[in-house]
């Protein structure tokens, strides 16, 4: 199966700084369609998960666009321009293909 | 609104049941495959099981090695989780979730605790 690994695992930042995830896969995320599906999630302490961004770089509804989303093959990156408070909690990317595997999860907490 | 119940969580002796029930609204549920997803206390999530929308097709993880039973009843718009056989290593809050791959909707409850002890 596919392992799917975070770096950092921890992640703290300046409010209003830049930040930084990244996400490898151990094998190709390019889906037989041609496509690659690679979904970056955000769970706030005592919440459930909320995907910010779905197929390497797509933006759900309502994620503010200073999250984004970069990569191909097996390297993926996410990035956040300028954190702000609400954007502490843990980061996890995901392959939703079968099976799903999740990261490990990288917790952002502000210095 | 979207939303997505969960029910059915409580305390389990080890090799006891459960069965966890999710009720579905404000979307169309018998068009989304949908999972099961845990998440131990203070870890990680891991994937558990998931059932395509007509329930022809069901999966689970290596971990569950028959134990768990997914189903689904569309005219309820409910997911069902049976879990048989509960290990203390089972003990976690389980989330209920479409798991989208593309730009239809990725839907999550709120999850229901299962703690296994004796």
């Amino acid at each position: 199966d596919v392992v799917m690994t975070q770096s950092p695992l921890s992640l703290p930042v300046t409010l209003g700084q830049p930040a930084s995830i990244s996400c490898r896969s151990s094998q190709s995320l390019v889906h037989n369609d041609g496509n690659t599906y690679l979904n970056w999630l955000h769970q706030r302490p005592g919440q459930s998960p909320r995907r910010l961004i779905y197929e390497v770089s797509k933006r759900d509804s309502g994620v503010p666009d200073r999250f984004s989303g970069s990569g191909s093959g097996t390297h993926f990156t996410l990035k956040i321009n300028r954190v702000e408070a609400e954007d502490v909690g843990v980061y996890y990317c995901m392959k939703p293909t079968h099976p799903s595997t999740f990261g490990q999860g990288t917790k952002l907490e502000i210095k | 609104e979207v939303q997505l119940v969960e029910s059915g969580g409580g305390s389990a002796q080890p090799g006891g049941s459960l069965r966890l029930s999710c009720v579905a609204s404000g979307f169309t549920f018998s068009s989304y495959w949908m999972h099961w997803v845990r998440q131990a206390p203070g870890k990680g999530l891991v994937w558990v099981s998931g059932i395509r929308n007509d329930g022809s097709d069901i999966r689970y993880a290596d971990f569950v090695e028959g134990r768990f039973t997914i189903s689904r009843d569309n005219a309820k718009n409910t997911l069902y989780l049976r879990m048989n056989s509960l290990r203390a290593e089972d003990a976690a809050v389980y989330f209920c979730a479409t798991l989208a791959v593309a730009d239809t909707g990725d839907y999550w409850g709120q999850g229901t605790l299962v703690t296994v002890s004796s």
